[in-house]
């Protein structure tokens, strides 16, 4: 049974940072890749990047490079986003999602909300 | 990046109907195409990957067609369950994109 469960809401200000866990169950962290998707209040789906986490190896979306940091914890099987100098436009649900190139995504997280607001 | 483009981006039917979406990508991406269906104040439920085949447990009202950069989802017979907003998705190659999403009202 696989599950992806995800850290809890939160509120930053501008220019600050958030990290968001995701925690897996089954045999996610030893074959598979996490990817980070965002969806903004009304909006649709923003696939932001992955990791592979036996690997360590990461692929960033070009929108994100520079601002956004993914990593894991094999031995908690947890994976991490953390997405710094936030402005207003980054207040979304993120969710960690099983999948990448040539991997359906499969299974998701329930997301995580993130505020930002002064 | 590749574009996905969806249509209709919203779409009004009845109990019982039968409903198409339609997905074009900018470029070939062969089958590497998924389907979603998302719920408000839900996370996305996967339902088809490899443009046509169907996760585990989804029902069989749901089907995907097509290959390269046509693609199309069909609700056999909506049901209220149904409504919902659909997103295609290709992963081809990175970054992964999606459609802008189709929502699906009732009449």
């Amino acid at each position: 049974q696989v599950q992806l469960v995800q850290s809890g809401a939160e509120v930053k200000r501008p220019g600050s940072s958030v990290k968001v866990s995701c925690k897996a169950s089954g045999d996610t962290f030893s074959s598979y890749a996490i990817s980070w998707v965002r969806q903004a209040p009304g909006q649709g789906l923003e696939w932001m990047g992955r990791i592979i986490p036996v690997l360590d190896l990461t692929k960033y979306a070009q929108k994100f490079q520079g601002r956004v940091s993914l990593s894991a914890d094999k031995s908690t099987s947890t994976a991490f986003m953390e997405l710094s100098s936030l402005k207003s436009e980054d207040t979304a649900v993120y969710y960690c999602a099983r999948g990448d190139t040539g991997l359906a995504t499969d299974y998701w997280g329930q997301g995580t909300l993130v505020t930002v607001s002064s | 990046d590749i574009q996905m483009t969806q249509s209709p981006s919203s779409l009004s039917a009845s109990v019982g109907d039968r409903v198409t979406i339609t997905c074009r990508a900018s470029q070939d991406i062969s089958n590497y195409l998924a389907w979603f269906q998302q719920k408000p104040g839900k996370a996305p439920k996967s339902l088809i990957y490899a443009a046509s085949s169907l996760q585990s447990g989804v029902p069989s009202k749901f089907s995907g067609s097509g290959s390269g950069t046509d693609f199309t989802l069909t609700i056999s017979s909506l049901q209220p369950e149904d409504f919902a907003i659909y997103y295609c998705q290709q992963y081809d190659s990175h970054p992964l994109t999606f459609g802008g999403g189709t929502k699906v009202e009732i009449k």
